[in-house]
């Protein structure tokens, strides 16, 4: 079956550590997304990627590191500067820029700090 | 900053009764607007879009578009307890539609 996959589920994240969040889909989109969700909020905009090789700082992303090296992955890594990284991580594809409002999402993870 | 504005509820309605969710948004601008279901602990899923002004229906569920006011609603009809869940109001958030602003989302509670 087609779809998102994130890993890991939950990750737990020490002081001065980096970290990095999977993402991978195999439904051959060419847009891919990153959101964060705090307890009671909506869903923030980290980084997106319209095109293999290309991507676009979103509304927060200091502290936030990415790369789109090939169609099927976006990884997210949470930097030692991002200072309350604690949240629930979503990744998103949709099919193309044409489509952005058509988000297929993966099942999250859940991001604590020891 | 463009906003997304929902009132975070809880809206509480007997099972059967039509819940009212509203949305409205900052930027003139916008063009596409959508409504996503999350349900506790788990991830948003598109249930509505809607383009032009006026009424989509799309089973039990009518999304409602006014640009004038830059207001969105979402009706659900028929509403039962499944429908239980955090709905988030999104609009694209530039001309180009590059992403989505999200709303921070009303929580529905239907009772059985």
């Amino acid at each position: 079956d087609g779809g998102i996959t994130q890993s890991p589920k939950y990750l737990f994240r020490k002081e001065g550590q980096n970290v990095t969040l999977s993402c991978e889909q195999n439904l051959n989109h060419d847009a891919m997304y990153w959101y964060r969700q705090d307890p009671g909020q909506g869903l923030r905009l980290i980084y997106y990627s319209q095109i293999v090789n290309d991507f676009q700082k979103g509304d927060i992303a200091e502290g936030y590191s990415v790369s789109r090296e090939k169609k099927e992955s976006f990884p997210l890594t949470v930097t030692s500067a991002q200072k309350n990284p604690t949240a629930f991580y979503l990744c998103a594809s949709s099919l193309d820029r044409r489509n952005t409002g058509e988000l297929f999402f993966g099942d999250g993870t859940r991001l604590s700090i020891l | 900053q463009k906003e997304v504005e929902q009132n975070s509820g809880p809206l509480s309605v007997p099972e059967g009764a039509i819940a009212s969710l509203n949305c409205t948004y900052s930027d003139r601008g916008s063009q596409s607007f959508f409504w996503y279901r999350q349900y506790s602990g788990k991830s948003p899923e598109l249930i509505m879009s809607i383009y032009s002004n006026g009424d989509k229906e799309d089973g039990r569920f009518t999304a409602q578009l006014n640009k004038a006011s830059q207001y969105v609603s979402l009706l659900i009809r028929d509403s039962q307890p499944s429908d239980s869940a955090t709905y988030l109001c999104a609009v694209t958030r530039d001309q180009a539609g590059t992403a989505l602003i999200f709303g921070k989302g009303t929580t529905l509670s239907v009772s059985s």
